[in-house]
């Protein structure tokens, strides 16, 4: 168990700019989840994927967020045309649910700063 | 709309000392809650959870309560050490997806030796 593996840590861009995270979840499980924190806030969901397909997207990803997950295996999650509001801490999870419960595990997350 | 809050932003206890951190819900549909702690630049860390079904969970210094009727939970750490200082944010979830989590505002705790 290597843990859920995101990069880059950190990513500095300018405005306008396009960024992509990758995120590498613990190898046998099958939910990935990508979560968004700001200063002061809890993280907020954004989406989440059952092996490849996209279950869910929040009302805060906006049409310039895309996720993707080819073959269930790692995700990336790509911003489009950056605004100052999308700097933020991006954290990726992932699990393995039972019935009555779940357990996610986060990765260190990717640091962005719009300039 | 919160609907998860934490009242508390920070909380300073002396070491071997009771920590008590609190958390209220609006959302009547969740049914599971969770607490994670987070040190500085990494993620949040799973402690502990609670079902709905249940009003008590307890994993060695870690307890948590919920109150159901008032919709609040709260979690215990007997005692405490100067490394439990951390960040700690209450979650709940409800049975479509228990991993799409609703975060508190987090509290920061701060054991002293």
């Amino acid at each position: 168990d290597t843990g859920v593996s995101q990069n880059p840590r950190h990513k500095i861009t300018k405005r306008g700019q396009n960024v992509t995270f990758r995120c590498d979840p613990i190898s046998e499980h099958n939910r990935l989840y990508w979560y968004r924190q700001t200063l002061g806030q809890g993280p907020e969901f954004l989406t989440y994927f059952q092996n490849e397909a996209q279950l869910e997207k929040s009302r805060l990803l906006s049409d310039r967020f895309s996720a993707e997950r080819p073959k269930g295996s790692f995700s990336t999650l790509e911003i489009q045309r950056t605004e100052q509001g999308d700097s933020a801490m991006y954290l990726c999870a992932s699990s393995r649910p039972t019935a009555t419960n779940e357990k996610l595990f986060f990765g260190s997350g990717t640091q962005l700063s719009v300039l | 709309d919160q609907q998860v809050k934490q009242n508390s932003p920070s909380l300073s206890v002396q070491e071997g000392r009771i920590s008590i951190l609190n958390c209220d819900y609006t959302n009547s549909m969740f049914d599971y809650f969770l607490w994670y702690k987070k040190y500085p630049a990494e993620g949040p860390t799973f402690l502990i959870s609670i079902s709905s079904i249940k009003d008590k969970n307890e994993d060695g210094r870690f307890t948590v309560f919920l109150n159901k009727s008032a919709k609040h939970l709260s979690l215990h750490i007997v005692p405490s050490q100067p490394g439990d200082s951390a960040v700690y944010f209450c979650a709940a979830s409800g049975r479509t997806s228990y991993g799409k989590l609703t975060f508190g505002q987090g509290t920061i705790l701060t054991v002293h030796p």
